[in-house]
């Protein structure tokens, strides 16, 4: 059974700081995911990674994706309020038929 | 205009009622989802159907049937419902399944309470 294991589950930091968020699999993923969630709101995509090592850099946030493609992970420089949410990293199951999801990572940032 | 669309966006209602929840998505996409979301933010695949036919069906109960008539709706109904269906339950699609670089684009959810 493919998994993905999301750390930490909650984060609550104040506006300035640097934060990682993990994504981690015993199984190999074609690709990997990670979509942002606000309250009363579906996920929205953020960023897709494929090749193994890859780093993808969006604004203030970086993905990386590790050389096995069993792991990923999320660095948010200088967080913002308005990166409060919750991040989700997906990848497709075996079939490529549907999206699996790991438990997510509720962010809160202060002003 | 909303890409992935979901009606209700509340349901309340006693167990044991049939209820119905729709998605309709203008993204031209050939397949739709069903994902539902606990208490604990875990959202996990219900069902996939691509061009009108079901794909998977993730150990769902047989109460929840899904109905595709046409590429772009995909509805779900709930027999019999019981407490523990209480979740949000996500409408998605996506072009050509899941993987690569395709892209899965949710609806707002439905936020179904079963007292």
């Amino acid at each position: 059974t493919q998994l993905l294991e999301q750390s930490p589950q909650f984060l609550s930091i104040q506006e300035g700081e640097n934060l990682t968020v993990y994504c981690n699999s015993s199984s190999v993923f074609s690709s990997l995911q990670w979509y942002r969630q606000e309250p009363g709101e579906g996920p929205v995509l953020l960023v897709t990674v494929v090749t193994g090592g890859e780093v993808k850099k969006l604004k203030r946030l970086t993905f990386q994706f590790g050389d096995a493609r069993k792991d990923s992970s999320l660095h948010i420089t200088a967080a913002q309020p308005g990166d409060t949410g919750l991040y989700l990293c997906a990848g497709p199951n075996q079939a490529g038929t549907a999206l699996i999801f790991g438990k997510g990572t509720t962010l809160s940032v202060s002003s | 205009d909303t890409a992935v669309s979901q009606t209700p966006k509340y349901l309340v209602t006693q167990m044991g009622n049939d209820k119905s929840i729709k998605c309709e998505q203008n993204l031209g996409h050939d397949t739709m989802y069903w994902y539902k979301q606990d208490s604990k933010k875990f959202l996990k695949i219900m069902f996939s159907y691509n061009n009108k036919e079901l794909i998977i069906n993730e150990t769902v109960p047989n109460r929840f049937s899904p109905k595709s008539p046409d590429k772009a709706h995909l509805n779900l109904h709930i027999n019999s419902l019981e407490l523990g269906d209480s979740a949000v339950y996500f409408c998605a699609s996506s072009q050509g399944g899941a993987g690569g670089t395709r892209t899965q684009y949710f609806g707002p959810g439905t936020r179904l309470l079963v007292l």
